[in-house]
């Protein structure tokens, strides 16, 4: 069950910038840090920011998160081709014990 | 770098039992993580299972936590998840990952590749 609202699709041209946004509650975003997950169609999920905003090494500055309230949003500037794939938002949620994920948004690059 | 690697059974018949190893290497699965399971159905999103800590503690999906067991073996630097009772609608790739929680920070990272599941007579 997700419990972590997203868009389902985004698109853009090379170069140009997209941004996802994921929707929670005080119980999971409102007070708890947000992830964000790449899945390119075929391979496993990837680590793309972690405490909102972190990025783990190896993942380039074109990715960027924020986090306001019990929102949070994705930033990928500079679209590549091969950014194209789905994003997954994450959160742990106090009330449910439980770690959610994100409905999902699929990025196109045009 | 810690990394992953599911195995178990592809095919598992309606109201049976779905067992699941995923092998640790490269670090200990005595370190301070949480071992995680992650299962997507073909198609659709992905919904976290559970995970446990090296001392046994677990916490599962309040949806699955009725048919869940996972468990660790220090020995053998693997962790595993049983899933009882399947139906058609527990057809999914499951993935194994590492989690950090801590302070209301919670992440996966990394990810094993994934084992594809299937349900059926």
């Amino acid at each position: 069950q997700s419990v972590l609202t997203q868009p389902p699709s985004v698109s853009a041209a090379p170069g140009q910038k997209v941004t996802i946004s994921c929707s929670g509650s005080s119980s999971s975003i409102g007070n708890n840090y947000v992830s964000w997950y790449q899945q390119v169609p075929g391979t496993a999920p990837k680590l793309l920011i972690y405490d909102n905003n972190k990025r783990p090494s190896g993942i380039p500055d074109r990715f960027s998160g924020s986090k306001s309230g019990t929102s949070a949003t994705l930033g990928i500037t500079g679209l590549q081709t091969g950014d194209a794939a789905d994003y997954y938002c994450g959160s742990w949620d106090g009330s449910l014990s439980a770690y959610v994920f994100g409905t999902g948004t699929k990025v196109s690059v045009l | 770098q810690v990394q992953l690697q599911e195995s178990g059974p592809g095919l598992v018949k309606p109201s049976g039992t779905l067992s699941l190893t995923c092998a640790v290497s490269g670090g200990s699965i005595s370190s301070s993580s949480w071992w995680s399971w992650v299962r997507q159905p073909p198609g659709k999103g992905l919904e976290w299972i559970g995970d446990i800590y090296h001392s046994g503690s677990t916490n599962y999906n309040p949806s699955l936590k009725s048919r869940v067991i996972m468990s660790i073996d220090k020995s053998k630097n693997h962790f595993s998840l049983k899933l009882s009772s399947v139906t058609a609608a527990d057809t999914a790739v499951y993935y194994c990952a590492v989690g950090y929680c801590s302070g209301g920070s919670c992440y996966l990272y990394p990810w094993g590749q994934g084992t594809l599941v299937t349900v059926s007579s």
